[in-house]
């Protein structure tokens, strides 16, 4: 079973918007990932935030962890048409040995 | 570095059958987990292997097994194949100790069942 729901499940926007995704999960945490997957191939690491992180940024990416609300949100700023693809989040047990991922969100960004 | 190698990347097989998946990983990574991608049920994690012993599993039928060999290689085998195993094969390695670090994935092995 997944541990994390994305909402929402798919998501389209022009070149230029803004792209929020949001995660929630389940149980406590070690750290929650975000990874894009372009069309069926290998998934790609996005960024990490560890549960004692609030906010992290990297590039266009900025990733908000509330761990008393078990949700996480990933912005996408200034989407680009290479931005479309699905995105996941995912989450490690405290245990450290296993990696569960959410549904995912279909990003279509229209040039 | 070379990145995440699988192979085949594409098989078909019929009901019945066994399967054998290849996957390389990174050099120096460790640990290597596999997930099965399917339309309906999403992504789901079936095990993790670090230096040669599975330290976690998922929740699939022993018909789904597999093994790391002392050069971190790892195959992944599924026996008596059945329909609904038709899915996206990814395998995915990190570096050593924990699942702790970002997990390196891939391309997939896309395996049809008929």
């Amino acid at each position: 079973s997944q541990q994390g729901e994305e909402d929402p499940q798919a998501l389209s926007i022009q070149e230029g918007e803004n792209a929020t995704m949001n995660c929630s999960y389940k149980t406590s945490i070690n750290n929650l990932q975000w990874y894009r997957q372009n069309s069926g191939r290998g998934l790609v690491h996005l960024i990490l935030i560890r549960s004692n992180e609030r906010e992290k940024h990297s590039g266009r990416l900025r990733v908000t962890l509330d761990t008393s609300k078990k949700s996480s949100s990933l912005l996408i700023t200034a989407s680009r048409a290479a931005d479309t693809a699905s995105y996941f989040c995912a989450t490690l047990n405290n245990a450290g040995n296993m990696l569960t991922f959410g549904g995912g969100t279909r990003l279509m960004v229209k040039p | 570095k070379a990145g995440v190698t699988q192979t085949p990347r594409y098989l078909i097989k019929t009901r019945g059958q066994q399967v054998t998946l290849s996957c390389s990983p990174i050099s120096g990574h460790r640990s290597v987990s596999w997930y099965q991608q399917t339309p309906g049920q999403g992504l789901q994690f079936l095990f993790e292997y670090f230096s040669e012993t599975q330290r976690n599993k998922g929740n699939f039928p022993g018909r789904f097994s597999g093994r790391q060999f002392s050069n971190s290689r790892s195959e992944m085998n599924v026996s008596t194949l059945e329909l609904g195993d038709s899915a996206l094969y990814l395998c995915a390695s990190s570096l050593g100790g924990q699942v702790t670090y970002e997990q390196y994935f891939g391309p997939g092995t896309r395996l049809t069942v008929t």
